[in-house]
């Protein structure tokens, strides 16, 4: 089945930009998801389709797929940003749906 | 507003069984995919199960197949997951999850399965 990888962790601080990336083979061919995970909380969905963003998700999130990484970034880095944040896609192939194992965003 | 809201989890010894419901509001049901993703305590988001609106048609993760069973009832808007022959590692907590065939756009809050003796 289909692999994702994805850094453990990432450390930013208020205001700069932090770059979470997902990689697979060829992931740029498959449509990426993203959400965001705060602790004790559900997960939320903040990027679909690669790049767009659902209603409610601040501008300051956006995303980017090719070749064989796909990247969330998130701009001007607020306290609220500190999450665990997952990629996932389709295998339409197995009718699966994959998770990457997560990264954890620290706000210094 | 979509809600989506689980239950029937709880403790359940290792080969045992549970039912759980996920209750659904605000949209219409039978028109969507519905899915199960777990996440054991402090690991990762894994996707469990999908069941189609209204053909039924189902997908498991190799990890669940033959042991659990997902199921649907658009006349009361719920779906259900059958889980026999629980293992230690099936401990998790259950999201129910809206699901648009690609991704997943709703979650509920989930409940939490404890397999232990």
């Amino acid at each position: 089945s289909y692999v994702l990888t994805q850094p453990p962790s990432v450390s930013v601080a208020p205001g700069k930009t932090a770059r979470i990336t997902c990689g697979g083979n060829n992931i740029g061919s498959k449509s990426v998801h993203w959400y965001q995970q705060r602790p004790g909380q559900a997960p939320v969905l903040v990027m679909s389709h690669d790049s767009a963003r659902p209603s409610g998700i601040p501008g300051r999130f956006s995303g980017s797929n090719s070749g064989n990484a796909a990247t969330l970034t998130i701009s001007m880095v607020e306290a609220a940003d500190e999450a665990d944040y997952y990629c996932q896609v389709w295998d339409r192939g197995d009718h699966l749906r994959v998770f990457g194992p997560g990264t954890k965003v620290t706000v210094l | 507003e979509v809600q989506l809201l689980e239950s029937g989890g709880g403790l359940v010894q290792p080969g045992g069984s549970l039912r759980l419901s996920c209750a659904a509001s605000g949209f219409t049901f039978s028109d969507y995919a519905m899915s199960w993703v777990r996440q054991a305590p402090d690991k990762g988001l894994e996707w469990v199960s999908t069941i189609s609106g209204s053909e039924g048609n189902t997908n498991y993760a190799d990890s669940v197949k033959g042991r659990f069973t997902i199921s649907r009832d658009n006349s009361k808007n719920t779906m259900y997951l059958q889980m026999n022959s629980l293992r230690a590692e099936d401990t998790a907590v259950y999201y129910c999850v809206k699901d648009l065939i690609a991704y997943f756009e709703y979650w509920g809050q989930g409940t939490l399965v404890s397999v232990s003796p």
